[in-house]
């Protein structure tokens, strides 16, 4: 079945480490893909998107994802996290051959150490 | 509005009584979504409106889940005979089209709770 897939479950690191969350997809043709972010208690925020044009898109808090399309992947990376960054992370992605549904990855539960 | 509206955000309800999320997506929204995340669980897919197109009912669970939406605009979620396993949060988004390069804002959740 297509899909999105998170290969990271749980991620702990230390501040001012670099992370690197994966993505990988199983859709052809035209898709959007999506980073959201749940910090404890909140609601899903968007972090970045992936429309067209330059596949290393740059999002808020530092965060940068590129799309690989060779790789059907869409990796998210930040070069130094910090504590307020301890949240779950989702990729997600639209694809016009599942008629632009949004499905989500598993999610990345990150916990960075002060 | 501004945003993605959603009510009630907690909802507390015994076991075999129906309950009705509601979801006001942003203005002029055509598409809107539910879905719903458990504890400890990804984010699990269960409708999909999008436009006067019908909808995509592939991810409700079971019969007793259902959704309309009303005038293009107001989504209202019924789960009948509610069991514990349905206690989750409720999120809805919307975005402005169905077709490739929109975004798609959440609400906040509905916190179901099912003793």
């Amino acid at each position: 079945a297509q899909s999105v897939s998170q290969h990271n479950h749980h991620v702990i690191l230390s501040e001012a480490a670099s992370l690197e969350l994966g993505c990988n997809y199983s859709y052809g043709g035209t898709v959007n893909l999506f980073w959201y972010v749940q910090y404890p208690g909140q609601h899903l925020q968007l972090l970045l998107k992936y429309f067209s044009g330059d596949p290393l898109v740059k999002g808020i808090k530092g965060f940068e994802a590129e799309f690989i399309k060779s790789k059907f992947s869409f990796n998210l990376r930040k070069p130094s996290v910090q504590w307020s960054d301890t949240a779950e992370y989702f990729c997600a992605v639209t694809a016009r051959a599942a008629g632009n549904k949004l499905t989500f990855g598993g999610g990345t539960r990150v916990l960075v150490k002060p | 509005g501004a945003g993605v509206s959603q009510s009630p955000s907690n909802k507390v309800t015994e076991k075999g009584k129906d309950v009705e999320l509601r979801c006001d997506p942003i203005s002029g929204h055509t598409a809107l979504y539910w879905y719903r995340q458990s504890l400890g669980q990804g984010l699990e897919f269960l409708i999909y409106f999008q436009g006067n197109s019908a909808p995509d009912k592939s991810g409700l669970p079971s019969d007793r889940f259902s959704a309309e939406r009303t005038g293009g605009s107001v989504s209202t979620l019924t789960i009948q005979r509610t069991q514990q396993e349905d206690s989750a949060v409720y999120l809805c988004a919307s975005s402005v089209g169905t077709g490739t390069g929109n975004t798609i804002y959440f609400g906040e959740g509905s916190w179901l709770t099912v003793v």
